[in-house]
């Protein structure tokens, strides 16, 4: 089945600084990536997902790149702020439906 | 903007008993999910659920799991005698078709004691 790594599992940035988070998955099957925030004790809330079709999609000062060849995704945060603190989680799904969860990393924002 | 609800937030059960986790997922959507989340580790896939038949289910969904969508509204998922370990958070979720996102409910908070 599908394998999920996410990296690192904790990250500290200045407010103001870009803050990345890497995921592989194994696969190859899989053309569905979403990210979810959560923070502390409420649901995850998808902030932006990303087609196999498609190598790069952004949403304000949120990205995500995907490397189909190499297997791996990418959530890039620009000019981050307090309330960007929370735990993300990166996903694959194949074609079977299911989410398989990376396993997560505590963002920390430095005001 | 709809959104799953799961009844209810917290649940105390003692170990051996029947616990029912309800959801009411949003209501033009036809896949449905169980997730399980253990203090501070990932979340898990438990199962999949559509036309009223399980479609997918992983290795934790094990015989003590059962799931049903009784009525037009509720979605629920039913652990038979439940174990200290099963003590975590059960996220339920639901999706219009299998092109698009998944919305999580706010969870139910299960502790066996």
């Amino acid at each position: 089945g599908e394998n999920v790594e996410q990296h690192p599992s904790t990250l500290s940035v200045q407010e103001g600084d870009s803050a990345v988070i890497k995921c592989t998955y194994s696969d190859s099957a899989s053309n569905y990536f979403p990210w979810y925030k959560q923070e502390l004790g409420k649901r995850p809330q998808l902030i932006i997902d990303i087609r196999s079709n498609v190598g790069e999609k952004k949403d304000q000062r949120i990205a995500v790149t995907l490397n189909k060849t190499a297997k791996h995704f990418s959530l890039h945060i620009t000019e981050t702020q307090p309330e960007d603190s929370a735990v993300y989680f990166c996903a694959g799904e194949g074609g079977n439906e299911k989410l398989t969860f990376g396993t997560g990393t505590r963002l920390t924002i430095i005001p | 903007e709809p959104e799953v609800t799961q009844t209810p937030s917290h649940q105390v059960t003692q170990m051996g008993q029947e616990v029912i986790l309800r959801c009411v997922p949003i209501s033009n959507h036809l896949y449905f999910y169980w997730y399980r989340q253990i203090l501070g580790q990932k979340v898990e896939f438990l199962v999949s659920f559509y036309n009223n038949e399980i479609s997918e289910k992983s290795e934790i969904f094990d015989d003590q799991f059962s799931v049903e969508r009784p009525d037009g509204s509720n979605f629920t998922l039913k652990i038979r005698s439940t174990k200290l370990e099963d003590s975590a958070m059960y996220f339920c979720a639901s999706r219009q078709d299998a092109k698009n996102i998944q919305y999580f409910g706010a969870g139910t908070r299960l502790s066996v004691l």
